[in-house]
């Protein structure tokens, strides 16, 4: 269940800003994974950390594993309106133990 | 290469109901988790196949069930339906063992009336 404290819950930003949501929790993970959903359908997954440190990009999205491995980071850079969704974090403790986040509900004004 | 395939996508159902749905993991994917979405709890984990053998289960009552076959097809029961069990049902696959890397499909949204 959610057991990771994702923040902001919501996001209201203007076309073209920068966007930063984050995940923490009090226990350490092996694995940190970021999804977007939209309405009714299911989550795709956006990127995957295995490493403390690791700092990945997907096109417009970076990702960092925090270095205490309690939290990791997601950017959005240069925002446009299909960003519109609602992000997870997944933390993964071991292969057995997989947490999420609330998600952050990010609306783009164009 | 296909993605993870659900059926049905919408169902209604009536209190004391049981049912059925289907998941078809992506090709070569040998790992099936399944999960309940709702607004309320977010994702909660319902339970994980792996070469047709129930590897975890998460805190759900008996009356969620699944099974998977040999060609890595899942499908999840839920017997004697309640209210709150309308959400939507999401199905997802990875290569091996474990959730890392999980690609979900598009889900069931449950409905009970």
């Amino acid at each position: 269940g959610q057991q990771l404290n994702q923040s902001p819950q919501s996001m209201f930003i203007q076309e073209g800003e920068d966007v930063s949501m984050n995940c923490t929790s009090s226990s350490i993970f092996n694995t940190w994974l970021w999804y977007k959903q939209d309405p009714g359908e299911g989550p795709v997954l956006l990127i995957a950390l295995y490493k403390a440190g690791e700092l990945t990009s997907n096109g417009r999205l970076t990702a960092q594993f925090g270095i205490t491995r309690k939290d990791s980071f997601l950017n959005i850079s240069a925002s446009i309106p299909s960003d519109v969704g609602i992000y997870f974090c997944a933390g993964l403790i071991n292969n057995n133990d997989m947490r999420f986040g609330a998600g952050t509900r990010l609306t783009v004004k164009p | 290469k296909a993605g993870v395939t659900q059926t049905p996508r919408y169902l209604i159902k009536t209190r004391g109901q049981q049912v059925t749905l289907s998941c078809s993991p992506i090709s070569g994917h040998r790992s099936v988790s399944w999960y309940q979405q709702t607004p309320g709890q977010g994702l909660q984990f319902l339970f994980e196949y792996f070469s047709e053998t129930q590897r975890n289960k998460g805190n759900f009552p008996g009356r969620f069930s699944g099974r998977q076959f040999s060609n890595s097809r899942s499908e999840m029961n839920v017997s004697t339906l309640e209210l709150g069990d309308s959400a939507l049902y999401l199905c997802a696959s990875s290569w091996d063992r474990g959730r890392s890397e999980q690609y979900f499909g598009p889900g069931t949204r449950l409905t009970v009336t």
